[in-house]
């Protein structure tokens, strides 16, 4: 159990195009969504936290205009690059969670790699 | 504050040798730690956790890690590489704020060799 589905899994798209990220937690209910960011080589990095039906709170240095994050119901968060520019390639991880505690884990999608050309 | 530190960023092993990854944490509270592999261009799975019960926690593939709070460490083991453990490793401890983050360390690269 605990599976957690991204889409889309690659795109490429043009600049000043925004981009749509779903994901989705298919076998549970999650009450708090991640969406990292990931360099090469690189370790994750937190952009925000977001729980159902409330908005989501963004880590220091992450603009909320240009990444805007939804988390409509207890299966789906969105995240939409707005107006991209190529400094937003990247590869983009989301996790869900059951719960407020912390000592549950967090569980992964796949990742999107978003090319910005 | 929390955070853990992975003493080795890459580890090269034979196929059917033991595995050892290092991670040493930082907390004010007792602690929930994880261990995470990432495959290339995948997202994160997890192996396994531990959140105060057994101090030797039995995860997924034969992996295992034991908790030492007087090391402050929760290294990752596992009896015999094989093949399809070459990927990046992730220890990572929750903080224990209102949203229960994740504090990740920098990654172990493990390679695995014939």
């Amino acid at each position: 159990g605990a599976v957690v589905s991204q889409h889309p899994s690659w795109v490429i798209c043009k600049s000043g195009t925004s981009v749509k990220i779903e994901c989705r937690s298919l076998d549970f209910q999650a009450t708090t969504m991640f969406w990292y960011r990931q360099f090469p080589k690189q370790s994750l990095m937190l952009m925000a936290t977001s729980n159902e039906g409330s908005k989501a709170t963004y880590e220091q240095g992450v603009e909320k205009d240009k990444f805007l994050i939804n988390h409509a119901s207890l299966t789906l968060s969105t995240l939409t690059v707005t107006s991209a520019h190529p400094e937003d390639s990247s590869f983009y991880i989301c996790s869900a969670r059951r719960g407020a505690d912390g000592g549950q884990p967090q569980h992964f999608g796949d990742g999107t790699r978003l090319s910005i050309l | 504050a929390q955070s853990v530190t992975q003493l080795d960023s890459h580890v090269s092993v034979s196929e059917g040798t033991p595995v050892l990854l290092r991670c040493n944490y930082s907390s004010s509270y007792s602690p929930s730690l994880f261990w995470y592999v990432q495959h290339p261009n995948k997202g994160l799975q997890l192996l396994l956790k531990y959140t105060s019960a057994a101090t030797l926690v039995k995860g997924i593939n034969g992996f295992e890690a034991e908790f030492k709070k007087s090391e402050t460490s929760f290294h990752l083991t596992k009896p015999s590489a094989h093949m399809s453990d070459a990927a990046e490793y992730f220890c990572v401890v929750s903080v224990p704020d209102s949203w229960g983050k994740l504090q990740f360390g920098a990654g172990t690269q493990v390679v695995v060799t014939p």
